[in-house]
């Protein structure tokens, strides 16, 4: 059963750059998209980007210029790095799992991990 | 993207009562829907995908219809384990899905 599990820092500076790694664990990264997703109390649930195993991703166009994800096969793992951040990017960041466009649960976030409250202030 | 707005904000019920929560999208999205159950400290949880089916593992006392612009999620009677915060997600401009505002179901 694939799990998925977030690290990093839980408290960052303003304008400083906020990076996550979500580890994949019992299943293979390749032919699935991983998205981060946030939560805060402001503006809910709000989809950050992807990346595909491939290396492809696309963003949230509010935050492109700001976000970059990343994937590295050989680890197992993806990245999120958004960078210049204010207190508005408080919020619990989850990595989460889809098959791509379509029908079925699996075109639908189906694996999440459990989530990380990243916290900005000085 | 399609706007979806969840109602009623907060659903106030008994254990054994029924449950609607409605979700309207701003444009069609025909069934690119999902619905997502929510606890307290957890990840949301897939119950319902493609607007009317049950993911893996979820009973059969919720269910999901709908197409086009407005949805429902039922749960035909209520356990004291499904009193929580419900989400719905359209996909139909996949991968820039967007969520609803989310309704909160509390035990009267």
């Amino acid at each position: 059963q694939v799990q998925l599990q977030e690290s990093g820092p839980g408290l960052v500076k303003p304008s400083e750059t906020l990076s996550l790694t979500c580890t994949v664990s019992g299943g293979s990264i390749s032919l699935y998209y991983w998205s981060w997703i946030r939560q805060s109390p402001g503006k809910g649930l709000e989809w950050i980007g992807y990346v595909y195993y491939s290396g492809r991703t696309d963003y949230n166009p509010s935050l492109k210029s700001r976000v970059t994800i990343s994937v590295d096969t050989s680890k197992n793992h993806f990245s999120l790095r958004l960078k210049s951040v204010t207190a508005a990017d408080t919020a619990i960041y989850y990595c989460a799992r889809d098959s791509g466009f379509g029908h079925g649960s699996e075109t639908y976030y189906n694996v999440w991990g459990q989530g990380t409250l990243v916290t900005v202030s000085s | 993207d399609s706007v979806l707005t969840q109602s009623p904000a907060t659903l106030s019920l008994s254990p054994g009562e029924r449950a609607t929560l409605s979700c309207r999208a701003s444009q069609n999205i025909n069934n690119y829907l999902a619905w997502y159950q929510q606890k307290p400290g957890q990840a949301p949880r897939l119950l319902i995908y493609d607007a009317s089916n049950r993911a893996p593992g979820i009973p059969a006392r919720v269910s999901g219809r709908g197409f086009g612009t407005h949805f429902t999620l039922t749960i035909s009677s209520l356990e004291p384990e499904d009193f929580a915060v419900y989400y719905c997600l359209q996909r139909s401009n996949w991968p820039h899905g967007t969520f609803g505002q989310g309704t909160r179901l509390e035990l009267k």
